[in-house]
């Protein structure tokens, strides 16, 4: 059974400073693993997507890299604004298709 | 283009009711997921539909089930509900066969029972 984690659990930063958030996974036999966004009592929003034959992915100030072999992924943010504070979930997708999420990271940025 | 779009988007029940959510896949997505997030998880996968049938189940019981239409959208419906079924339901679409391409996810239906 996939399990994903992540760690922190929350994260509260100044305005501008760099955002780094970690994922991992238990087994590295991925199709891909997607990035996502929760803001309170919404739904998710995709962020990135980085195919199992990848290596990193990147969009506008995110940043997404994929280790498949040691079963780790790392979102980068850049520059963070109070704009970015929300949840921030990954998940991976394996042989039976279905999403497997992590618990997420609750992103507090302070103006 | 609308995307995955879901009603209700609250519900209040008592124990021992039932309930059906609905859910309408985003345009050109043949296949529809549905996730339980309970308040501080991340989603858990309840079941996925495709061509009108399940094709995959999480570790949900029989009490879950859930229906596709021709038009592709899809309800999740609920009997005997429990106090632990409180959550935001979320329902998620995609391309069958298209592993790669990101999954689209509605606003999702906050069930709460009393």
């Amino acid at each position: 059974k996939q399990e994903v984690t992540q760690i922190p659990a929350a994260l509260s930063v100044p305005e501008g400073e760099n955002l780094v958030l970690n994922c991992s996974f238990t087994d590295s036999a991925i199709y891909n693993l997607q990035w996502f966004r929760q803001d309170p009592g919404k739904g998710l929003t995709s962020l990135l997507l980085i195919q199992s034959s990848q290596r990193e992915q990147t969009s506008g100030r995110l940043n997404a890299s994929l280790d498949k072999s040691s079963g780790r992924s790392t979102l980068y943010i850049a520059a963070s604004q109070p704009g970015d504070s929300a949840t921030y979930l990954c998940a991976v997708v394996a042989h039976d298709y279905k999403l497997s999420f992590g618990a997420g990271t609750t992103v507090t940025v302070r103006a | 283009d609308a995307g995955v779009t879901q009603s209700p988007t609250h519900l209040i029940k008592t124990r021992g009711q039932q309930v059906t959510l609905r859910c309408s896949p985003k345009s050109g997505h043949d296949t529809v997921s549905w996730y339980q997030q309970a308040l501080g998880q991340g989603p858990q996968f309840i079941f996925q539909y495709y061509e009108e049938e399940e094709r995959q189940r999480g570790n949900f019981p029989d009490r879950f089930s859930g229906h596709q239409f021709p038009n592709y959208s899809s309800e999740l419906n609920v009997n005997a509900l429990l106090l632990g079924d409180s959550a935001l339901y979320l329902c998620a679409s995609s391309s069958a066969g298209a592993f790669n391409q990101p999954q689209h996810f509605g606003d999702g239906t906050r069930l709460s029972i009393l």
